[in-house]
């Protein structure tokens, strides 16, 4: 099983600012099965990126993924006061799915 | 409009069974594969299931494998999960998701306690 370490565990930021998000696997990921989630607070969570580069429906431009084999990173261009929130990143591999820990991004 | 709508929650004892529901509209259900997820409080995202778009393959978490059976019924639209055995680690919020690589969409969730 691919296990997926985030990291940080939170990152505390102010509006405006550049948020990086790191998400590292135990092994080779392929990246068509890399994706991530935003979950508000109360809310249920909703796919941002898959396949590590691509945007969801709906989703603004300022969110973008990259990475490739075991090194992947979110990054959030200009925080909104919106984007204050947990993200995952998942991945399929070998009939499983598993997700990363999650990262707290919050006001700083 | 893409909307699923789990049900079927609630407080159950150890040891005892539960089926979740999920409703699903606004897309050709019988086109995707779907998935159980499940978040236990304050904690992180946890794949529990997901069924194949035809109903004929299915695939399992360990954690679960052996005591949950996830089927679905393509003539009403509708996901299900039978929970047995359960215990006070299945305790969640339980989500059904569309698509099959991916969460594409997600529902509002479901809790499930399992405490005597």
């Amino acid at each position: 099983e691919i296990v997926l370490t985030q990291s940080p565990g939170t990152l505390s930021l102010s509006p405006g600012e550049r948020a990086t998000l790191s998400c590292r696997a135990s092994q080779s990921v392929d990246s068509d099965y890399l994706s991530w989630y935003q979950q508000r607070p109360g809310q249920a969570p909703r796919l941002l990126i898959y396949g590590t580069s691509n945007r969801a429906t709906g989703i603004p431009d300022r969110f973008s993924g990259s990475g490739s084999g075991t090194d992947f990173t979110l990054t959030i261009s200009r925080l909104e006061p919106e984007d204050f929130a947990v993200y995952y990143c998942q991945q399929y591999g070998s009939s499983l799915w598993t997700f990363g820990q999650g990262t707290k991004v919050e006001i700083k | 409009e893409v909307q699923l709508l789990e049900s079927g929650g609630g407080l159950i004892q150890p040891g005892g069974s539960l089926r979740l529901s999920c409703a699903a509209s606004g897309f050709t259900f019988s086109n995707y594969a779907m998935k159980w997820v499940r978040q236990a409080p304050g904690k992180g995202l946890e794949w529990v299931s997901t069924l194949s778009a035809s109903g004929g393959t299915t695939y399992y978490a360990g954690s679960v494998k052996g005591r949950f059976t996830i089927f679905r019924d393509n003539s009403k639209n509708t996901l299900y999960l039978q929970m047995n055995s359960l215990r006070a680690e299945d305790t969640a919020v339980y989500y059904c998701a569309k698509d099959f690589y991916f969460f594409d969409f997600w529902g509002l969730g479901t809790l499930v306690t399992v405490s005597s």
